[in-house]
């Protein structure tokens, strides 16, 4: 059963806009979320992260926000260029040594 | 410049024959895993080492052993491979919290 969830395979944007990319989570245990680029023929990079404690993080273009309630998570990238093309990976952690990865949503940035 | 290094990067092999894939990394960190990714499902940990001497099934250990003699190495054993391994493996040290990731090895069992 998948406990972490991307439900969107892939996202195309324009240039200058925003890009939100989405997460769901079923474990009410999870208790850190991170977000993971991954370029091609690459590993994934850590990109930005977020505690249960807080609802939002900012990292220049980049902002993650955490709805506990819903489960959900979402990342902001204001504004989309066109490097940002990569593969997006949402995970967890529930204070284990255990990192849940979601499938992946690819975002294409197009001038 | 900090680093993790997965040999090989590419691997055609036949189903029994034992291969080893190997992770090195130069951080010192205590933290190392090892995933697999498959198209729609994502990263799956296979298993993880929280020190030397320590490590620990992931979601997704059968058909794979691994070890942990020293800090800096986490080897992948695959002792009988069979098609259903063929992906692409990656190796990351660090700790949860901000996993550094090899560039990954691509397996192919036939």
């Amino acid at each position: 059963d998948q406990q972490v969830k991307q439900n969107s395979p892939s996202l195309s944007v324009q240039e200058g806009r925003i890009s939100i990319l989405n997460c769901d989570y079923t474990n009410s245990m999870f208790d850190y979320f991170l977000w993971y680029k991954k370029y091609p023929a690459e590993g994934p990079t850590f990109l930005i992260s977020i505690s249960s404690i807080k609802d939002k993080n900012e990292d220049g273009r980049f902002t993650v926000f955490l709805n506990k309630s819903a489960k959900h998570l979402s990342l902001h990238i204001v504004p989309s260029q066109p490097g940002d093309s990569a593969v997006y990976f949402c995970a967890a952690s529930d204070n284990t040594d255990k990192l849940i990865f979601g499938t992946g949503t690819r975002l294409q940035v197009f001038p | 410049e900090a680093q993790v290094t997965q040999n090989p990067r590419y691997l055609i092999t036949v189903t029994g024959k034992k291969l080893t894939v190997t992770c090195s990394q130069n951080m010192n960190h205590e933290y190392m895993s090892w995933y697999r990714q498959d198209p729609g499902l994502g990263l799956r940990q296979i298993y993880y080492s929280m020190n030397v001497e320590v490590t620990d099934k992931g979601d997704v250990p059968e058909g794979y052993k691994v070890s942990r003699k020293e800090k800096r190495n986490f080897p992948l054993i695959l002792e009988s491979p069979s098609p259903n391994q063929t992906s692409l493996y990656f190796c990351a040290s660090g700790s949860v919290a901000e996993a550094f990731f090899g560039q990954g090895t691509r397996l192919t069992v036939v």
